[in-house]
């Protein structure tokens, strides 16, 4: 099975950075995600890794290192509707059957 | 961007009842769908994972006979949840991808179950 791990909370000024890092345990990775999820609504895409190294996508960074099964997620210029929770997910494959799981998220809270 | 289609959005029924949720792609062919409970200010749980034409793969703890996992096409994925309970009243997501090779699960907009 698979076991991801992130911080609960967060809280971060308008306009500052903010690093969500989250750990997993897998024995068949096959990339990871992060999602962005507004109360009551469905996740939204944010970032995809699969190999080691640094992805940026605007505002939106995400690094990946699989060897010490590590990866955060730096948002930038952070904006008040920014105030979501950040699920970290991981893909598994392992027998040959694709399984994607959620880490139990950071709700990110941006203040003025 | 692929778009997944979740119906209905919301949903209230009496105890007992069955209750079917659909979940479509709507512009490529899923091979994989999954299906998550997320209950609140809690993070989505894996109930299931379904591949196009056999049997769902269900998770520890789900009952197989309580949430029955059809996925008959490519497109069309079905979640009922029979003799529904009010513990079961939630918000049931779906995602889909078109293989292991796809970089990105696309959800649906998520369906809040409630038993009364």
């Amino acid at each position: 099975g698979q076991n991801i791990d992130q911080p609960t909370e967060m809280t971060a000024t308008e306009g500052a950075i903010v690093q969500i890092n989250c750990t997993y345990q897998t024995s068949g990775f096959n990339g990871l995600f992060w999602y962005q999820q507004h109360a009551g609504e469905a996740p939204t895409f944010l970032s995809y890794n699969v190999l080691d190294g640094l992805e940026e996508k605007g505002r939106f960074s995400s690094f990946l290192s699989r060897s010490k099964g590590y990866s955060y997620l730096l948002l930038k210029e952070l904006q008040m509707k920014d105030s979501a929770s950040y699920l970290c997910a991981v893909r598994d494959t392992t027998g040959g059957y694709q399984k994607v799981t959620f880490g139990i998220g950071t709700k990110l809270q941006v203040i003025p | 961007g692929a778009v997944v289609s979740q119906h209905p959005s919301w949903v209230i029924c009496k105890s007992g009842t069955s209750v079917k949720i659909e979940c479509r792609s709507l512009d490529f062919q899923a091979t994989t769908m999954f299906w998550y409970r997320q209950f609140p200010k809690q993070s989505l749980m894996l109930m299931a994972t379904s591949n196009e034409g056999s049997k769902a793969t269900y998770e520890q703890g789900v009952e197989k006979d309580k949430f029955l996992i059809n996925h008959a096409s490519l497109t069309l994925s079905t979640l009922t949840v029979t003799s529904a309970h009010p513990e079961d009243s939630s918000f049931y997501i779906c995602s889909a991808t078109a293989g292991t090779s796809n970089t990105e699960a696309f959800f649906g907009q998520g369906t809040r179950l409630t038993v009364v």
